[in-house]
């Protein structure tokens, strides 16, 4: 069966710091993959997605960034933090134009 | 553009009662449907999915949803609550065509009261 991990489960950083995010997903090959932020109170908001290695598509202009490194490895980085980018962020994976499926998060808080 | 519509922000049953969450979509055509639930601090697990065929569509935990294109809605019902289902709970739309992106409602929380 499938699972998708997402590391770290929670971070505080401050102000400036550069970010990392990482999700890795096991038991299927060439997913498509997807970054969203859940800010407090709202729902889900599209960042990266991408259908294979090296692939980005970005749907909000920001001071994130993505990369995809390897078929089931999907990261979301920063260079420097905005305190608005304090937020839930979840990575997901489908098959082509199935549903998807989500990962459990991480919890960014910026000081 | 695709839309979703959840009006209801926050409800609040007894356990045991019926409920019914609401969600309207927009969008040119038949879309595919989607319901999540999301426990606090917790991803996104789905609930169901529509892509065509029978309108009434059954999924995990007893919960079951209706397409309705006339009302461009798709309803999530659960006849009998338990405490276990108080969460939020999201609607999401794709379009059938183009990006695989989906399109999330603001998400109602329920709230199940003893």
């Amino acid at each position: 069966s499938q699972t998708i991990h997402q590391w770290p489960a929670t971070l505080v950083q401050p102000v400036g710091s550069p970010l990392s995010l990482e999700c890795t997903v096991e038991g299927t090959s060439n997913p498509n993959l997807y970054w969203y932020r859940q800010a407090a109170g709202r729902g889900l908001q599209l960042l990266f997605y991408s259908v294979g290695i090296g692939q980005i598509s970005s749907e909000v202009p920001q001071n994130l960034s993505a990369s995809r490194p390897q078929d089931r490895q999907f990261i979301l980085s920063s260079k420097k933090l905005l305190l608005s980018d304090s937020g839930f962020y979840l990575c997901a994976w489908s098959r082509a134009s199935y549903e998807q499926y989500f990962g459990p998060g991480t919890r960014l808080t910026v000081t | 553009a695709q839309s979703v519509t959840q009006p209801d922000i926050h409800i609040t049953v007894s356990e045991g009662a019926s409920l019914e969450l609401r969600c309207n979509y927009s969008y040119g055509a038949t879309p595919y449907l989607f319901w999540y639930v999301q426990s606090p601090g917790q991803g996104l697990q789905l609930l169901l999915k529509y892509f065509s065929g029978d309108t009434l569509v059954q999924g995990i935990k007893g919960f079951e949803a209706e397409f309705k294109r006339s009302q461009s809605s798709f309803n999530l019902r659960k006849p009998s609550v338990h405490w276990s289902d108080a969460a939020e709970y999201f609607c999401a739309v794709r379009g059938r065509t183009g990006a695989n992106n989906l399109f999330f409602g603001t998400g109602t929380r329920l709230t199940v009261i003893p």
